[in-house]
């Protein structure tokens, strides 16, 4: 079974420029959620889709958008990127969680973003 | 901020060794979870332990988990240069769907 696979890998933007990233989940799976993580904050939670349907939202400011396709696969977009946007950006895949009771999540190898 | 806390943040052994890192969370659990991240690799999932448990073991891995502490602890036996990696410790949010994670322990294992 394929793991989870997040395109592109690497990539360079410049300040006010916008991103698109993509997830692909394991095959079955219905739940998509996106981390940041940074050396200064530590993994931060963007927000998880179930089904199409955005589920829960960290705390990151509406540059910071998301969606989910029939198909189960992901994207997320940050507009007018800033430089403190710069990190590994993480896409992690379950089969389903109940509230309060998150199980395993299988996550990607990461988008690594550069904001110059 | 529910975020767990992780102790130490980095850890040097030799080869053969075993390693030790605690995590502290902060509200009430259903479960715990520790994960692997290899330099600026994506996280792996070690191991899972739920909160009516108190120890569960996994190969050289055993964990620990204390409720009344709000504190686990990853002991990782025999270790071997390849356990060289970063390790979270991470706790569902209470209602919603997704993991909040510790700040992480670095361990190094020299060979």
């Amino acid at each position: 079974k394929a793991g989870v696979t997040q395109t592109p890998r690497y990539l360079i933007k410049t300040r006010g420029q916008q991103v698109t990233l993509s997830c692909s989940p394991i095959s079955g799976h219905r739940s998509v959620s996106w981390y940041q993580q940074t050396p200064g904050q530590g993994l931060q939670f963007l927000f998880e889709y179930f089904s199409e349907t955005q589920r829960n939202k960290g705390n990151f400011p509406g540059r910071f958008s998301g969606r989910q396709f029939s198909n189960s696969r992901s994207e997320m977009n940050v507009s007018t990127l800033e430089l403190g946007d710069s990190a590994l950006y993480l896409c992690a895949s379950s089969m389903s969680n109940p509230p309060g009771n998150t199980g395993e999540l299988f996550f990607g190898e990461g988008s690594r973003l550069t904001v110059l | 901020s529910q975020q767990g806390e992780e102790d130490p943040q980095a850890l040097s052994i030799q080869e053969g060794e075993n390693a030790t890192m605690n995590c502290s969370y902060k509200t009430s659990i259903n479960n715990l979870q520790w994960y692997r991240q290899n330099s600026g690799r994506g996280l792996v999932h070690l191991i899972l332990i739920r909160s009516n448990e108190r120890e569960k073991h996994s190969g050289r891995l055993r964990v620990t988990l204390d409720t009344s502490k709000k504190s686990s602890s990853l002991l990782i036996t025999a270790s071997r240069a390849a356990d060289t990696a970063s390790y979270f410790c991470a706790t569902p949010s209470s209602g919603a769907n997704n993991l909040f994670f510790g700040t992480g322990t670095r361990l190094t294992v020299i060979p």
